[in-house]
């Protein structure tokens, strides 16, 4: 199947500081790709959706400002944390659209990123 | 609205016995069903998926799931249950018309497999 990074699978930082998570898709091309939060225990949350070329598209109750969202080529999006603080703290996943192909319809997700911030 | 539910939080097998993780949905239409698996700390990874045809599906790791309209229901199933089959199960669903680019997910299903 169709195979999605993200870097860093582990970050620490300090609060008030701005981290960003890269998502690629290694073997295919994506013009759209999916980031989620998910908490503890609990079931992943979309935050938003990342179109190519074009602005995000933002879930209810996700601030634009705060969760910048890039995604410059069809192989990579970039979710940027502006001023984190503690709460924002999670794990973060993203996921891609294989666009063509057979796999079509399938969301492919990256292995996470777990966000601390202190 | 489109929901799916995963009535049991935790599902407690014995190793070689059958399983199943229940999964039901409320989807406007026909929708795209499909089943991830999480392992601690890391991303979903892909199970299997129903488009369309035959109701039972195949997937990876010897695990099936049958589609069942009447019933809404997508339930998860596998013959014999290993005990690295423990981790964490997502039912997903997905619409064709409406709403296709979005996944909605159940809340999860952990699964124990005991030797």
């Amino acid at each position: 199947g169709a195979v999605v990074s993200q870097h860093p699978s582990r970050v620490i930082c300090k609060s008030g500081t701005s981290v960003k998570i890269e998502c690629r898709s290694l073997d295919f091309q994506a013009t759209t790709m999916f980031w989620y939060r998910q908490f503890p225990k609990q079931s992943l949350m979309l935050m938003a959706t990342s179109n190519e070329g074009s602005k995000a598209t933002y879930e209810q109750g996700v601030e634009k400002d705060k969760f910048l969202i890039n995604h410059a080529s069809l192989t990579l999006s970039t979710l940027t944390v502006t001023s984190a603080h503690p709460e924002d703290s999670s794990f973060y996943i993203c996921s891609a659209r294989d666009s063509e192909g057979q796999g079509g319809e399938t969301q492919y997700f990256g292995p996470g990123t777990r966000l601390l911030v202190l | 609205a489109q929901s799916v539910a995963q009535p049991e939080d935790q599902v407690n097998v014995a190793e070689g016995n059958p399983l199943t993780v229940k999964c039901t949905y409320s989807v406007s239409g026909n929708p795209y069903l499909f089943w991830y698996v999480q392992y601690p700390n890391r991303g979903l990874q892909f199970l299997l998926k129903y488009i369309t045809g035959d109701n039972l599906v195949k997937g990876s790791y010897g695990f099936e799931a049958e589609f069942n309209k009447s019933q809404t229901s997508f339930h998860l199933k596998k013959p014999s249950a290993l005990v690295s089959d423990s981790a964490l199960y997502f039912c997903a669903v997905r619409g064709r018309i409406y709403n296709f680019n979005k996944f909605y997910f159940g809340s999860g299903t952990k699964l124990n497999v005991k030797p």
